[in-house]
């Protein structure tokens, strides 16, 4: 949507960190959210993030937020196979989730 | 004991019928939502409901009318499909209003085919 950005398509080697870009416009949202699409299902929420904090770590992913710069990133650390999925960034207002037009990630071996 | 299940999970139809997509979610919660993902994987809501009662109803064609007959389900009726309907639509449901940190829960999605 036009209100939340991502890059659309990122590929990483197995092994590697992969890093999803987000920015979003809306300063007033509390919330702001990671969720995941494999192909062919629905979308399971990864982990989100309050507005007032900076970073969260939860196991392999790392969320990273610069409010100033309305800049969200997702760091997921040693990308496996089963992590090819489309990942997308969801700010929250008025009671709705934005979702931006999601980042296609593809592992290679 | 699947959470938020969708009917039918495919769904190819001719321009101008009339086609029901139905929604279940057996997690208590109160509110239900439809989204509609395009061929672009853009997702955009549609409709929330909260406890039966209509909360967020964004620019969608009167052709669309949801109907909830109680808080566990959300069902979508498509008046005279269109090419432009063939989509991928999805159920959630929160616990709360959505949003402000309330998880939504997703289901698996309907596929629908306008031809």
């Amino acid at each position: 949507g036009e209100d939340v950005e991502q890059s659309l398509f990122l590929s990483v080697r197995e092994g590697d960190s992969s890093v999803i870009n987000c920015t979003y416009t809306d300063s007033s949202s509390t919330y702001l959210y990671w969720y995941k699409q494999e192909p062919g299902a629905g979308l399971q929420l990864l982990t989100y993030i309050f507005s007032n904090m900076d970073m969260k770590q939860d196991q392999r992913l790392t969320v990273l937020l610069n409010k100033k710069d309305k800049h969200l990133s997702l760091r997921i650390a040693d990308t496996q196979t089963g992590d090819s999925a489309i990942y997308f960034c969801a700010e929250s207002n008025d009671y709705k989730l934005s979702f931006g037009a999601g980042t296609t990630v593809t592992v290679r071996a | 004991d699947t959470a938020v299940s969708q009917t039918p999970k495919y769904l190819v139809t001719q321009m101008g019928n009339d086609k029901s997509i139905k929604c279940e979610q057996n997690l208590g919660h109160d509110t239900m939502y439809w989204y509609k993902q395009d061929s672009k994987k853009f997702l955009k809501i549609m409709f929330s409901y909260n406890n039966k009662e209509l909360i967020i109803n964004e620019t969608v064609p009167n052709r669309f009318s949801p109907k909830s007959p109680d808080k566990a389900h959300l069902n979508l009726h498509i008046n005279s499909l269109e090419l432009g309907d063939s989509a991928v639509y999805f159920c959630a449901s929160s616990q709360g209003t959505g949003g402000t940190g309330e998880t939504q829960y997703f289901g698996p999605g309907t596929r629908l085919l306008v031809l």
